[in-house]
């Protein structure tokens, strides 16, 4: 079955340690996208990348950095610079390709920090 | 910048018909899209208006017009299973999307 997956589900870090945060898909997008949502809140939008070695920030990169070595991968690494990490993120895809504006997420993956 | 409200809670009872109003501020945007989110779960996608009218899927149907910057999410047949978070999101090209503040639906026996 095709499909976007996210590890772990939880994650536990203490302050000042980076961590990243996996999302691979195999639905043979071009497109990938990093949401964070907060309790009670809509996504934002964090980094997107278009095409392989190739990404954009999002609105609110500040913190976080990725890369897109391969078109199936999306790692997202939150850095020590973020100042309040603890969220809920959310991996995405889609295809150029589409009339229609859909994005299929991932299951997400809930960060505490200690 | 954009910006897109929504009502923070929608209550109604199985088998109504419930509307979900989104409206927005932005310079331009592609289309408005609706995704569905469960409680702890992933957004799915439901509806998308390019164009100003009204797009229908099954139960669910969608509504676009610029010329008011509003949008909505008509709900028909509600099911208790459609208790949920609902998202307005524009598109603003490259299917960079901003979300709204979403709204909770709670759907009573």
């Amino acid at each position: 079955d095709g499909g976007i997956t996210q590890s772990p589900k939880y994650l536990f870090r203490k302050e000042g340690q980076n961590v990243t945060l996996s999302c691979e898909q195999n639905l043979n997008h071009d497109a990938m996208y990093w949401y964070r949502q907060d309790p009670g809140q809509g996504l934002r939008l964090i980094y997107y990348s278009q095409i392989v070695n190739d990404f954009q920030k999002g609105d609110i990169a500040e913190g976080y950095s990725v890369s897109r070595e391969k078109k199936e991968s999306f790692p997202l690494t939150v850095t020590s610079a973020q100042k309040n990490p603890t969220a809920f993120y959310l991996c995405a895809s889609s295809t150029r390709q589409g009339k229609i504006d859909e994005q299929f997420f991932g299951p997400g993956t809930r960060l505490t920090v200690l | 910048g954009q910006s897109l409200e929504q009502p923070s809670e929608v209550t109604a009872v199985e088998g109504a018909i419930v509307q979900i109003n989104c409206t927005y501020q932005t310079s331009g945007f592609y289309g408005l899209s609706w995704y569905q989110q469960h409680d702890g779960g992933a957004p799915t996608f439901l509806s998308y208006n390019a164009l100003d009218g009204l797009e229908e899927t099954g139960r669910f149907s969608s509504f676009l017009s610029r010329s008011d910057s509003y949008g909505y999410l008509l709900l028909q047949e509600l099911q208790m299973k459609d208790s949920a978070s609902y998202f307005c999101a524009l598109n603003r090209g490259f299917q960079k999307l901003v979300f709204g503040t979403g709204t909770r639906l709670l759907v009573s026996p």
